[in-house]
Parts: structure tokens; sequence; C-alpha cells
């Protein structure tokens, strides 16, 4: 089955405890992208990556990294957690990019941090 | 800059009843437009899109017309399920700028009782 899929579902962690959050497609797609849901503010790009080891940043990358190194995987990590990141978290990915192509997003992250 | 505004509710409806949820989109170019939605537990899917004006996406008894001379992408249903209760997205693409994620709008909240 074609998925995207993320580890774990439901996180609680503490300020400052370095986290990844996981996350893996089985489409062979190129372009893979984490989003951050939050209420009143719809979705977010955090980053992008165009290929492996091509990534870029999107409209709220403070406080995030990413790596690519292989094409199925595009893990998300918070080197130093704060409250302000307690969020949904999507991870998402496409054949080549965004254009007019469909998006196929995970499960979500719900994440909080205390 | 790319902006989406969408209708945000929360809307509650009877079944059967009829939907519209009003989009209008700031874009420089010629966008594509999408509907996504996100079911109780679960990530985005695409619901239906359009990639030029005139355009006309259609899914599940979901309708959108892609209008360039008023900037909307409206989504539609004649006859909505209890199944139907979601949380609808539209969002767009960007043409322009190198930009490689989608714009959303901030999100509604639909329910539909039986």
């Amino acid at each position: 089955e074609a998925q995207v899929t993320q580890n774990p579902r439901y996180l609680i962690t503490v300020t400052g405890k370095k986290l990844t959050v996981t996350c893996s497609q089985n489409m062979n797609h190129e372009y893979m992208s984490w989003y951050r849901q939050d209420p009143g503010l719809g979705l977010r790009q955090i980053y992008y990556s165009m290929n492996v080891e091509v990534t870029d940043k999107g409209d709220v990358p403070e406080g995030y990294k990413v790596s690519r190194k292989e094409k199925r995987n595009f893990p998300l990590i918070l080197e130093s957690p704060s409250p302000n990141q307690t969020s949904l978290y999507f991870c998402a990915s496409s054949l080549y990019g965004v254009g007019e192509e469909t998006q196929y997003f995970g499960p979500g992250t719900r994440l909080l941090v205390l | 800059g790319d902006s989406v505004t969408q209708m945000e509710g929360p809307v509650t409806l009877s079944e059967e009843a009829c939907l519209t949820i009003n989009c209008t989109y700031t874009a420089t170019g010629y966008p594509s437009l999408f509907w996504y939605v996100q079911y109780p537990g679960e990530g985005l899917q695409l619901l239906l899109k359009a990639t030029k004006a005139d355009d006309k996406g259609s899914n599940k008894g979901f309708e959108a017309t892609y209008r360039k001379e008023t900037t909307s992408f409206h989504l539609e249903k004649g006859s909505v399920q209890v199944s139907d209760s979601a949380v609808y997205f539209c969002a767009l693409s960007p043409t322009q700028g190198g930009s490689e994620k989608l714009v959303f709008g901030k999100g509604m909240k639909l329910t539909v009782n039986p």
C-alpha cells in the first residue's frame, strides 16, 4: 500500500530534550515536506526537500532541522524543543514537487512540549 | 505574498443539506488550486484540484470551479452526509518565486448530523 508513515504518533517531552520525528514514504517520491498545524493558523511549511541531500527552509524553520540521506526518509529533528513547538506535525510527499501534483500526507504526530 | 482566505466555521449541517465553503486567493500568476480534507484523527488527503482557469474539479459529489475573474475556488456539495464530517482546507500552489510549498487556508470544520 502506498503511504507516508510517521513515528511516533504521539509524544510528550520536556523543554530541551532532543527528539526526532521520523517520516518515510514508499512511493519513490523525490519531494518531501514538513508542516505544522496550529489552531487558527492552518498548516505552515517548516522544511522541504526536492531530492536526496537537497533541503530548504519553509516559512517557519526556526528550532528545527532536517536531513535527507535517503530518498524514502525525511526526519524532523528538534534539538532543543520549547513549549511553542507544541503542535500537530505532518509529513508530505509527492513525485517531483508542488505545482499541479497531489501531496500525500502522513497521519500526523502530536507533540506536547512541557 | 500568496494567500488563501476561506470560511473558518465551525459549521454544523443536517444530513442532505447543501454545502458551500467559500475560498478566495491572492497570487501572482496562475496557481493551481486544491481542496484537501482531513477526517478525524487522520492526515490530509486530496479531495479535488484545478490547474487552470475555468477548470472544474470534482470528487465524491463535491465540486469546485477555478474562477480567475473572482480569484475564487468555492467548494460545493448538493447533499452532505454524516461521513462528510471533517476539516476542509483550500490551498494553492504558487507558480512564481521558486516556492515549493502549498499555501493553505486556515481550514473549516464541518459537522453533519443525522
